[in-house]
């Protein structure tokens, strides 16, 4: 149980395109998301957090218009980075959390913006 | 700011048993105490949890002192594949954001042959 699938696993695009990255919740419901982000070598650090159907809360020196996060359903959340840039590489890693407040981890997506 | 501290990192010899340390030393009476790894390159793995008691299941055992003020993460039998960051993390059973999981630095256990 508790399997959480995150997709695209690695993606690349050039400066000032937009990627979007899914995160599936496969066999429980998540009633909070969290988005966190890891750069090489330091531990992740919480970027947002959404509940469903709701806006997301984001975490102080995140941009919530370059950061958009869509918490459409118990199953599925989508983080879109927009206009990224060659510094928003990094390790993206959705956390869905349970009413039990039982939370677990996509297997992170790396991105690297040329 | 995390609340834990953890020494940077550890060495362990395959087969033998890999005991990480945890101060928590501020913990309040209703914040558990939760154990993540993370191999690299991957999302962090659930390991174990507790409020006080000691807690054991089948990747691992959680002793935690009688003053909660810290706790030890018990691996009986280290593999290589046990080689990760491992993240002693305290935590409110709140939703939203309060309920987030707050990462330090870690632990890295090196598993060795």
């Amino acid at each position: 149980g508790a399997v959480v699938s995150q997709h695209p696993s690695w993606v690349i695009c050039k400066s000032g395109t937009s990627v979007k990255i899914e995160c599936r919740s496969l066999d429980f419901q998540a009633t909070t998301m969290f988005w966190y982000r890891q750069f090489p070598k330091q531990s992740l650090m919480l970027m947002a957090t959404s509940n469903e159907g709701s806006k997301a809360t984001y975490e102080q020196g995140v941009e919530k218009d370059k950061f958009l996060i869509n918490h459409a359903s118990l199953t599925l959340s989508t983080l879109t980075v927009t206009s990224a840039h060659p510094e928003d590489s990094s390790f993206y890693i959705c956390s869905p959390q349970t009413s039990r407040y039982e939370q677990y981890f996509g297997p992170g997506t790396r991105l690297t913006v040329t | 700011d995390a609340k834990t501290t953890q020494p940077p990192s550890m060495d362990c010899a395959e087969g033998r048993a890999a005991n990480l340390p945890c101060n928590h030393s501020t913990i309040s009476g209703n914040e558990y105490v939760y154990w993540y790894r993370q191999i690299h390159s991957q999302g962090p793995q659930y390991i174990i949890h507790g409020l006080k008691n000691n807690e054991t299941n089948e990747m691992a055992s959680l002793i935690i002192t009688e003053d909660r003020k810290s706790s030890t993460l018990i691996l009986p039998h280290a593999t290589l594949r046990d080689t990760a960051v491992y993240y002693c993390i305290v935590r409110q059973n709140y939703g939203g954001s309060q309920g987030n999981l707050i990462f330090g630095k870690g632990t890295k256990l090196s598993v060795k042959p």
